[in-house]
């Protein structure tokens, strides 16, 4: 699977939206780009995931470059719950979870 | 939809002793789960995965007479930590991928076991 590359830790305003970056520059053809969550002693949590084109659901939307060697996670409206490490994974059907990013969100 | 469930969230066992932890799809079929393990500050390291029926496929360096892995039905996969020792201490977590749509992984809330 395509390694990935993130920030250790990102801050968030509530109410703003939070961008979360990752780059991906070996990702391979038919590699999905995947986003989960891990809050505090949980198991993740499925955000969204994408192949070329850019995908929104109810929780974030998921911008993917066209070249697909990076991509962005966006929370429009950020709020405290969405305190969490962020995992951006490339792969088929396997998930191979790197540092992630700990992104908090505050008041 | 799509919730996984695990038994029990919490064990706590005597050295040499093995433990069962139970992974359930509760309302949607499985036809794969994988096991990871997670250690404090670390991230989720893949254990195995394991398909309805078959012999689980073990991550290299995972003892898989060790961590036992039963995949019997479409909703319920068990790993089973055998002769367990204090470094086996960890956050285990299962998740589970649907028929209709395989790539989306959807994971248990974890089972922490501390070996004393």
């Amino acid at each position: 699977d395509a390694k990935t590359t993130q920030p250790p830790s990102m801050d968030c305003a509530e109410g703003r939206a939070a961008n979360l970056p990752c780059n991906h520059s070996t990702i391979s053809g038919n590699e999905y780009v995947y986003w989960y969550r891990q809050i505090h002693s949980q198991g993740p949590q499925y955000i969204i995931h994408g192949l070329k084109n850019n995908e929104t659901n109810e929780m974030a939307s998921l911008i993917i470059t066209e070249d697909r060697k990076s991509s962005t996670l966006i929370l429009p409206h950020a709020t405290l719950r969405d305190t969490a490490v962020y995992y951006c994974i490339v792969g088929y059907s396997t998930l191979t979870f790197g540092k992630g990013t700990m992104l908090l969100v505050s008041p | 939809g799509a919730v996984v469930s695990q038994h029990p969230s919490w064990v706590i066992c005597k050295s040499g002793t093995s433990v069962k932890i139970e992974c359930r799809s509760l309302d949607f079929q499985a036809t794969t789960m994988f096991w990871y393990r997670q250690f404090p500050k670390q991230s989720l390291m893949l254990m195995a995965t394991s398909n309805e029926g078959s012999k689980a496929t073990y991550e290299q360096g995972v003892e898989k007479d060790k961590f036992l892995i039963n995949h019997a039905s479409l909703t319920l996969s068990t790993l089973t930590v055998t002769s367990a020792h204090p470094e086996d201490s960890s956050f285990y977590i299962c998740s589970a991928a649907g028929t209709r749509n395989s790539y989306e992984q959807y994971f248990g809330p974890g089972t922490r076991l501390t070996v004393t």
